[in-house]
């Protein structure tokens, strides 16, 4: 059974680059029927899709995040990570990873989520 | 692309069914058939519900059944339960290999 768990700084600075791990076990990054996502959910507020990333290192990004996102895979670690660059409060949420599914274009499993908090 | 449109809230009594709408555009929901339905309990991890518009995963109740009316997907739950109770979100494919979520809906089993 496939599980992900994030990784991370709870703690970030404005202006600074926030970056997560999501560590996959019970199956492989390099398979390729899969994509491996990050969401977002800021306090109060819901789901945001960010990116996604494949074995071969294409990435996909919500077109308003683009210019501040990278999405990267390690097979060798079996992971994949988040940078998300200059960083403000509204970038403050719980960050989930996923695995996407090409065959059914649905998300699944979830890792359980990290607070990230963006202050001085 | 703009979050897709659900209600905040909907409620019901145990053993009712309730359904929950979301609504796009004719650039996403109404554009593909890859609407998906995610079950999320506060500090779980979210879970996969429905997917293709109206498929189940395996292990998934079959009291969860989704359906697909132009640009307007919904999420029905039959024989409401307890353990319902969650926010319940619906993705959309937005093209460009791109998705977009809806603004979540609060299901109170009253």
């Amino acid at each position: 059974q496939v599980q992900l768990q994030e990784s991370g700084p709870g703690l970030v600075k404005p202006s600074e680059t926030l970056s997560l791990t999501c560590t996959v076990s019970g199956g492989s990054v390099s398979s390729g029927s899969y994509y491996w996502s990050w969401m977002r959910q800021p306090p109060g507020k819901g789901l945001e899709w960010i990116g996604y990333v494949y074995y071969s290192g294409s990435s996909y990004y919500d077109p308003s995040l683009k210019s501040r996102v990278t999405i990267s895979v390690d097979t060798s670690k079996n992971q994949f990570s988040l940078k998300l660059s200059s960083v403000t409060a509204a970038d403050t949420a719980v960050y989930y990873c996923a695995r996407f599914l090409t065959a059914t274009a649905g998300f699944d499993p979830w890792g359980q989520g990290t607070l990230v908090t963006v202050s001085s | 692309q703009s979050a897709l449109t659900q209600p905040a809230s909907v409620s019901g009594s145990p053993g009712q069914s309730i359904t929950i709408s979301c609504t796009g555009t004719s650039s996403d929901v109404g554009n593909y058939n890859l609407v998906s339905w995610y079950q999320h309990h506060p500090g779980k991890a979210p879970k996969l519900m429905v997917y293709e518009g109206s498929k189940r995963p395996s292990g998934v109740s079959n009291r969860f059944s989704g359906s697909k009316s132009g640009n307007t997907a919904s999420l029905t739950i039959s024989g409401l339960q307890a353990e319902d109770e969650a926010d319940y979100y619906c993705c959309s494919y937005a093209g460009s290999s791109a998705y977009v979520f809806g603004t979540g809906t609060k299901v109170t089993v009253l």
